[in-house]
């Protein structure tokens, strides 16, 4: 079955700077999903990519589709401390599949 | 919109007791879908129906758990009898199609 892998499992990041979020499937995605859970709270659905190699942005954030669409991307451009949380992907082939997240830490 | 609502927000129940987990979801979305996290295991699918029917309960950990969703403003996911291993956050969410869930705000189980 579908296996959706997030790399890196953690990411401490001085505020300001930038930082990366990695997500690869073992099968071809008819699109993927990423999501974002705060501290104590519940996922809340950022953005979908569905056209291979697709880009979008969301202010700070770039959101990825790659090519072969089996892998997508999170670029987080001046980090802040709203940051702070849980990033999740998530890819369908027939039922949404969660990667296990990065955790994301900000020191002020 | 008031969003998917789930109650209770906590619940913290003996070992072998019977736990219901309920959810509301939002008006007119055709999917439910019901998860469970751990730090272990991370967002785990356990079961989801379309239009009230369930489509796949391979997820459901073994036969003390089992879910219904009798109408469409109205699911239950049933524990029993409850055991330790069973405490996590329980989350409903919902969906008009393949496209953006959106959770409620979830359970916390405990189970002593």
């Amino acid at each position: 079955g579908q296996q959706v892998m997030q790399i890196p499992q953690y990411q401490h990041v001085q505020e300001g700077e930038d930082f990366t979020t990695y997500c690869n499937s073992s099968t071809t995605l008819s699109n993927i999903q990423w999501y974002k859970q705060r501290p104590g709270g519940h996922p809340v659905f950022l953005i979908q990519l569905v056209k291979s190699g697709e880009v979008k942005k969301q202010k700070r954030l770039t959101f990825q589709f790659g090519e072969a669409k089996k892998n997508s991307s999170l670029h987080i451009t001046a980090t802040q401390t709203t940051d702070v949380g849980t990033y999740f992907c998530a890819g369908i082939d027939y039922k949404l599949s969660f990667g296990a997240g990065t955790t994301v830490t900000v020191r002020a | 919109d008031a969003g998917v609502i789930q109650s209770p927000r906590h619940e913290v129940t003996e070992m072998g007791q019977e736990v219901t987990l309920r959810c509301k979801p939002i008006s007119g979305h055709d999917y439910l879908f019901w998860y469970r996290q751990t730090m272990m295991r991370g967002l785990e699918l356990l079961i989801y129906f379309n239009n009230n029917v369930p489509i796949d309960d391979s997820g459901m950990p073994e036969d003390r758990f089992s879910a219904k969703m009798p109408n469409a403003s109205f699911s239950t996911l049933k524990i029993q009898p409850s055991e330790p291993r069973d405490s996590a956050v329980y989350f409903c969410a919902t969906s008009p199609g393949q496209f953006g869930y959106t959770f409620g705000s979830g359970t916390r189980l405990t189970v002593v």
